[in-house]
């Protein structure tokens, strides 16, 4: 599975935009990126998935360059409560057996 | 909440001791996730269920390590002679036929 490298930690202010990019050069042509939200003392929450180009959500968009050898996780107006850890993640999600391969992630602190 | 439950939530056992630990996964989800998270680390893959059947499981799975998910639907995970090394939260996650995982809170494991 393709390794990704993500910042350590990332700090921003309540309101302002943060974008969050992760590496992943050895992505194979069936991989899909994913990306997971982690508040301390609970498991994982899926944030966002997408293949190429950008996707959007109604909590962030993720952008993918046409080389998909890095994304980009946008999340809008940040306010206190997106204070966590935030995970990209590369895989086959088609795969039946598709295991989630965490990195250490993105700690973002959201200061008031 | 996720629709992924599991008991409990926080145990301490002495080191030597049995634990087991229940997962709850989201009824309609045939496929089931063992994760152990250390402090400060992404969650490790540990292991596999496709209803009933165990298809994979990670190196970090050791003999005193066994899970089960007898009738497709809960999971136990149950580690013998525990260590101090043990201790982590271990998180369960369900999944449908391809979609995203959907985690439970966790259990935090102390051995002291």
């Amino acid at each position: 599975l393709a390794k990704t490298t993500q910042p350590i930690s990332m700090d921003s202010y309540e309101g302002q935009e943060v974008n969050i990019t992760c590496s992943h050069n050895n992505i194979a042509t069936n991989d899909y990126i994913t990306w997971y939200q982690q508040f301390p003392s609970q498991g994982p929450r899926f944030i966002i998935q997408g293949y190429k180009t950008k996707v959007t959500n109604e909590v962030a968009s993720l952008f993918i360059p046409a080389d998909r050898k890095s994304s980009t996780l946008s999340l809008p107006r940040v306010s206190l409560s997106d204070t966590a850890v935030y995970y990209c993640l590369v895989g086959d999600i088609r795969d039946s057996s598709y295991k989630l391969i965490f990195g250490s992630g993105t700690r973002l602190l959201v200061r008031p | 909440d996720t629709g992924v439950s599991q008991d409990p939530r926080h145990k301490i056992t002495k080191r030597g001791q049995n634990v087991t630990f229940r997962c709850d996964p989201i009824s309609e989800h045939n496929r089931l996730y063992w994760y152990r998270q250390t402090l400060g680390q992404g969650p490790e893959f540990l292991t596999y269920f496709q209803n009933e059947a165990q298809l994979e499981k990670s190196r970090l799975l050791s003999d005193r390590f066994s899970a089960e998910r007898p009738k497709g639907s809960f999971s136990t995970l149950e580690i013998q002679r525990t260590e101090q090394g043990d201790s982590a939260m271990y998180l369960c996650a369900s999944r449908p036929q391809t979609d995203e995982q959907f985690f439970g809170p966790g259990t935090r494991l102390t051995v002291l």
